[in-house]
């Protein structure tokens, strides 16, 4: 069985400062790792995606990911936070096959303060 | 590419009528599409699976006689909300992968339900 912890429920920084949405996971298999953006009464928009390939992984809008084996860890970040990044932040797991429902964390809200 | 649209973005009903919600894959085939649910500031919640020309797979705890779930063609699957009451009202979001063997979901805009 696969789950996904998200250790924050709401962050808030400074704009232009340091991003950092935590998200921890359990997994049997050598999973695929996601982290998906929702803005206000919007869809998902992916912002980045780890399928065993490189470990760091770059995304769109400057955010980046780094998977963390030893630390079943796959945390987001970003360098200068802007005020358009305000918005819900998943991290969501599958299996290798890709056949079973993907697996959500409950989401990190964050708030971008002027 | 890959992009999923829905229709309605939003809808208001009357309590103990029925609302379509469809799902459109615009640029690509998708044999297998996804209903979501999520209810204000939670996660989404996977309703059932919607396979194309077969029934579709339910997750447990989600009524497949209130929530039906058509996938006639390749680019397109609806649910059908039946006989809708205000516990209805939600957010529910669709999604397909692509290519098939992906595991990554593309998801459509979302349509706000509310059940008055």
């Amino acid at each position: 069985a696969q789950s996904v912890t998200q250790l924050d429920s709401h962050v808030s920084v400074s704009e232009g400062t340091p991003v950092l949405l935590r998200c921890n996971y359990s997994s049997s298999y050598s999973p695929s790792l996601f982290w998906y953006v929702q803005h206000p009464n919007k869809g998902l928009q992916l912002l980045l995606k780890y399928t065993s390939a490189a470990t760091l992984v770059k995304g769109i809008n400057g955010f980046e990911a780094e998977f963390k084996k030893s630390e079943t860890s796959f945390h987001l970040t970003k360098p200068s936070a802007h005020m358009s990044d305000a918005a819900e932040y998943f991290c969501v797991v599958s299996d290798p096959s890709g056949n079973t429902p993907l697996v959500f964390g409950k989401g990190t809200r964050l708030s971008v303060i002027a | 590419g890959a992009v999923v649209s829905q229709h309605p973005s939003w809808v208001i009903c009357k309590s103990g009528t029925s609302v379509k919600i469809e799902c459109r894959s615009l640029d690509f085939q998708a044999t297998t599409m996804f209903w979501y649910r999520q209810f204000p500031k939670q996660s989404l919640m996977l309703m059932a699976t919607s396979n194309e020309g077969s029934k579709a797979t339910y997750e447990q705890g989600v009524e497949k006689d209130k929530f039906l779930i058509n996938h006639a063609s390749l680019t397109l699957s609806t649910l059908t909300v039946t006989s809708a009451h205000p516990e209805d009202s939600s957010f529910y979001i669709c999604s397909a992968k692509f290519p098939q063997t992906s595991r990554e979901q593309f998801f459509g805009p979302g349509t706000r339900l509310t059940v008055l």
